[in-house]
């Protein structure tokens, strides 16, 4: 069975400075795994994912994820933080090879963004 | 590409009753998925469906149900509501099933109150 772990549940930092959301996961098969972001009363946008190409992996408005194997290990970082990114992010992981699109989703980190 | 849209985005239902929630998927997509939010249990998986047939359910009783058209439009039915199934009900589309490599991408939700 899959599982997803975000280490923390809210993550606050100052506007321009980094921001880094951690990420461990859990999975049978060779894993898909993505990063999704939830502004208030909105769906859910998709930043970025892995599918076993490239380890670094580069999304929008200048998220980055790095997939690393031996830590079970996907964080999202970004390195200069503005306002817009205050929301709840997920991290997400689905089997590949599974017979459809189940999605196990982490329990979410809220952040906030200071002036 | 218009976007998933799902309608209504707000509903108000009594214990008891039933609801239908609508969800229309991105042109091209052929899958459709429900996931529950609450702040709770967090995102849950609720089923997947592909070409009008049912292909991947989640943990959930029977009143929870759904259907998918030829035009791969959704429905969710809910039966004899309980105060618990108050939640944000997320609709996602990918263009297949196969696993982690089809992206979902998801609607703006519909937020259910049950009093």
């Amino acid at each position: 069975a899959q599982s997803v772990t975000q280490l923390d549940s809210h993550v606050s930092v100052s506007e321009g400075t980094p921001v880094l959301l951690r990420c461990n996961y859990s999975s049978s098969y060779s894993p898909s795994l993505f990063w999704y972001v939830q502004h208030p009363n909105k769906g859910l946008q998709l930043l970025l994912k892995y599918t076993s190409a490239a380890t670094l992996v580069k999304g929008i408005n200048g998220f980055e994820a790095e997939f690393k194997k031996s830590e079970t290990s996907f964080h999202l970082t970004k390195p200069s933080a503005h306002m817009s990114d205050a929301a709840e992010y997920f991290c997400v992981v689905s089997d590949v090879g599974a017979a459809g699109n189940k999605l196990t989703f982490g329990g979410g980190t809220r952040v906030l963004v200071k002036p | 590409k218009a976007g998933v849209t799902q309608t209504p985005r707000y509903l108000i239902k009594t214990r008891g009753q039933q609801v239908t929630l609508s969800c229309s998927p991105i042109s091209g997509h052929r899958s459709v998925s429900w996931y529950q939010q609450t702040p709770g249990q967090g995102l849950q998986f609720l089923f997947e469906y592909f070409s009008e047939t049912q292909r991947n359910k989640g943990n959930f009783p029977g009143r929870f149900s759904g259907r998918q058209f030829s035009n791969s439009r959704s429905e969710m039915n809910v039966s004899t509501l309980e105060l618990g199934d108050s939640a944000l009900y997320l609709c996602a589309s990918s263009l297949a099933l196969g696993g982690g490599h089809n992206t979902q991408y998801f609607g703006p939700g519909t937020r259910l109150t049950v009093l």
